[in-house]
């Protein structure tokens, strides 16, 4: 039972294109977290999101928890090359002993 | 500055074989994690420790796959009969037990069953 799920499942744009991906889910959570993988490579954290409504931006990222702490969006300014990767969002339960990922986003930004 | 170690990063096996991987966390983090992933998806859970205690496990692991981590640092993960299915990337993660937590992983070992 996937209790995460993420959309779109693929993403394709230019360089310079802004962009937006969403996390839902039905359970809430005490936190969540959007992690970035690389082809071959673990995932590595982005940013934790603890409050409802609660917004923080990391240079061209900004991502957004909601109200109900059950879903969180990411927005990417202007994206690069550089963002291409497997977004996931992960969210966090028991404050930290259990960590349920999504499926993901892939995105891809061409040059 | 070390962070997780996985070993090996690529394993092929032929099915029915055993196979055992380790994972080396950060050296201050007490919990480490098992997970799996295929091609398209995001890492499953598998199972959890905290300090040398297995605190939970899977009910979708099958009991060909047993875990350890005798000292509390170090673990390994085993997949004993080897099945065509258990091919995937086994992701390990380490983490501090305070505040918010946060997952570190390594880069993985990539089993293939032939």
């Amino acid at each position: 039972t996937q209790l995460l799920e993420q959309s779109p499942q693929f993403l394709s744009i230019q360089e310079g294109e802004n962009l937006t991906v969403y996390c839902n889910s039905s359970s809430v959570f005490s936190s969540l977290q959007w992690y970035r993988q690389e082809p071959g490579e673990g995932p590595v954290l982005l940013v934790t999101v603890v409050t409802g409504g609660e917004v923080k931006k990391l240079k061209r990222l900004t991502f957004q928890f909601g109200d109900a702490r059950k879903d969180s969006s990411l927005h990417i300014t202007a994206a690069q090359p550089g963002d291409t990767g497997l977004y996931l969002c992960a969210g966090v339960k028991n404050y930290g002993q259990n960590f349920v990922f999504g499926p993901g986003t892939r995105l891809s930004v061409l040059p | 500055d070390t962070g997780v170690s996985q070993d090996p990063r690529h394993k092929i096996t032929k099915r029915g074989q055993n196979v055992t991987f380790r994972c080396d966390p950060i050296s201050e983090h007490n919990r480490l994690y098992w997970y799996r992933q295929t091609l398209g998806q995001g890492p499953e859970f598998l199972t959890y420790f905290q300090n040398e205690a297995q605190l939970e496990k899977s009910r979708l692991l099958s009991d060909r796959f047993s875990a350890e981590r005798p000292k509390g640092s170090f673990s390994t993960l085993e997949i004993q009969r080897t099945e065509q299915g258990d091919s995937a990337m086994y992701l390990c993660a380490s983490s501090i037990d305070s505040g918010t937590a946060k997952l570190f992983f390594g880069s993985g070992t990539q089993l293939s069953v032939l």
